[in-house]
């Protein structure tokens, strides 16, 4: 089945500086690459997504880059502030039969943003 | 609704007893999932229905947990006989039907923090 990767498990940056999240994915039928982004004790909450036609997508500070060949995907956040710090999750879709559509999540990695 | 809505938001219940989450999806999302999530851990999938098709379980962690939803809409997700290690975050989320080519983003629940004690 489908297994995603996510690197790191923790990241600690100082305010302004760039953090960049990486993952990996088996399945080459994935079409869908989601990011969550979930606050302590909150839901998580979508905050950018990329699908397979397309490379790059950027939202402000926030972007995301796709490498079908290498089956690789990434978060990349500018200018961090601290209330970036969360835990975000990567996704991918899963793509056969009945269950396409369900989205396989890496496990989190954990964005400390130092004032 | 205008939200993924669940219910209870906390349960704490003893050892052995039998509990019932309720999620009430998006109006118009035909998707519903459940996922696990443990104190500081990942998302772990239990199972997924889409529309009228028969639901993927494939995540269930044994027979103790089953779900089902009805008309379409709401979903019950039952543990029997629960145990401390079933001690958890249960999130529900929702989502627009899966369409060949364009996948659709998920809304989640607030969750049921459940405490077996």
């Amino acid at each position: 089945g489908e297994n995603v990767e996510q690197h790191p498990s923790t990241l600690s940056v100082q305010e302004g500086d760039s953090a960049v999240i990486k993952c990996t994915y088996s399945d080459s039928a994935s079409n869908y690459f989601p990011w969550y982004k979930q606050e302590l004790g909150k839901r998580p909450q979508l905050i950018i997504d990329i699908r397979s036609n397309v490379g790059e997508k950027k939202d402000q500070r926030i972007a995301v880059t796709l490498n079908k060949t290498a089956k690789h995907f990434s978060l990349h956040i500018t200018e961090t502030q601290p209330e970036d710090s969360a835990v975000y999750f990567c996704a991918a879709s899963w793509g056969y039969g009945g269950s396409q559509g369900n989205l396989i999540f890496g496990k989190g990695t954990k964005l400390s943003v130092k004032p | 609704g205008a939200g993924v809505s669940q219910s209870p938001s906390n349960k704490v219940t003893e050892k052995g007893k039998d509990v019932e989450l309720r999620c009430d999806p998006i109006s118009g999302h035909t998707a519903l999932y459940w996922y696990r999530q443990s104190l500081g851990q990942g998302l772990e999938f239990l199972i997924y229905f889409q529309g009228n098709s028969a639901p993927d379980k494939s995540g269930l962690p044994s027979d103790r947990f089953s779900a089902e939803r009805t008309g379409g809409s709401v979903s019950t997700l039952t543990i029997q006989r629960t145990q401390q290690e079933d001690s958890a975050v249960y999130l529900c989320a929702s989502s627009l039907p899966w369409t060949g080519e364009v996948g659709y983003g998920y809304t989640f629940g607030s969750g049921t923090r459940l405490t077996v004690v």
